[in-house]
């Protein structure tokens, strides 16, 4: 079975704070990929970050960081020096090699001025 | 290039009726895939279609049904309405051989049932 954890339901940082989401996950599978979606009040699912379940590289894009551990099953991202535009929901995600998806419940994080 | 899109935008209607969803993967994609996001979760898969078949299936009932055409697009098609149905429906395509390829989503129908 497949499952995807975000503990954090609710985060709010004072804007130039630095900030992790946590995502912990379940799969039996070797091959998967796991995703950062930016869910803004619009809908959209706005793509951030794919690993694959080989690459446990850490990666760095401007704010953007993320901590894949496969020994701890969990996929972090921080944002550093958090702005108000960084505020939304943001679902960490498994997708199989059957291309489904399995979302977390998501993190809304408010970025206060 | 035009990206995954879907319509209508938003949707009102009232218990017991149906309803019919659609979406236009991206250019070059085979497979869609339907999402349901229920206020404050996280998207559940529904179904995915490739080759105009269903072919995986998530845990809803029989009432979801869908179809794919020969250009790719598909509708999602809810019958007898519940309340508990009201969501945002997303529908996402991707290459069925493309397992490392990206899969887009659409913007999603937010459908509201009275």
């Amino acid at each position: 079975a497949q499952k995807v954890t975000q503990a954090q339901t609710e985060i709010s940082v004072v804007e130039k704070e630095d900030v992790t989401l946590d995502c912990v996950y379940e799969t039996r599978d070797t091959t998967y990929y796991l995703f950062w979606y930016k869910q803004p009040p619009s809908g959209e699912l706005v793509f951030l970050i794919r690993r694959n379940s080989f690459d446990e590289q850490n990666e760095i894009s401007g704010r953007y960081s993320w901590n894949f551990q496969k020994s701890t099953s969990s996929f972090n991202f921080t944002i550093t020096a958090s702005q108000v535009v960084d505020s939304a929901v943001y679902f960490c995600a498994l997708r199989n090699t059957g291309n489904q998806f399995y979302f977390g419940t998501g993190t809304s994080l408010t970025v206060i001025p | 290039d035009a990206g995954v899109t879907q319509s209508p935008t938003h949707l009102i209607k009232t218990r017991g009726q149906q309803v019919t969803l659609r979406c236009s993967p991206k250019s070059g994609h085979d497979t869609v895939s339907w999402y349901q996001q229920a206020l404050g979760q996280g998207p559940q898969f529904i179904f995915q279609y490739y080759e105009e078949e269903e072919r995986q299936r998530g845990n809803f009932p029989d009432r979801f049904s869908g179809h794919q055409f020969p250009n790719y697009s598909s509708e999602l098609n809810v019958n007898a309405l519940l309340l508990g149905d009201s969501a945002l429906y997303l529908c996402a395509s991707s290459l069925m051989t493309g397992f490392r390829d990206e899969q887009f989503f659409g913007p999603g129908t937010r459908l509201t049932v009275l």
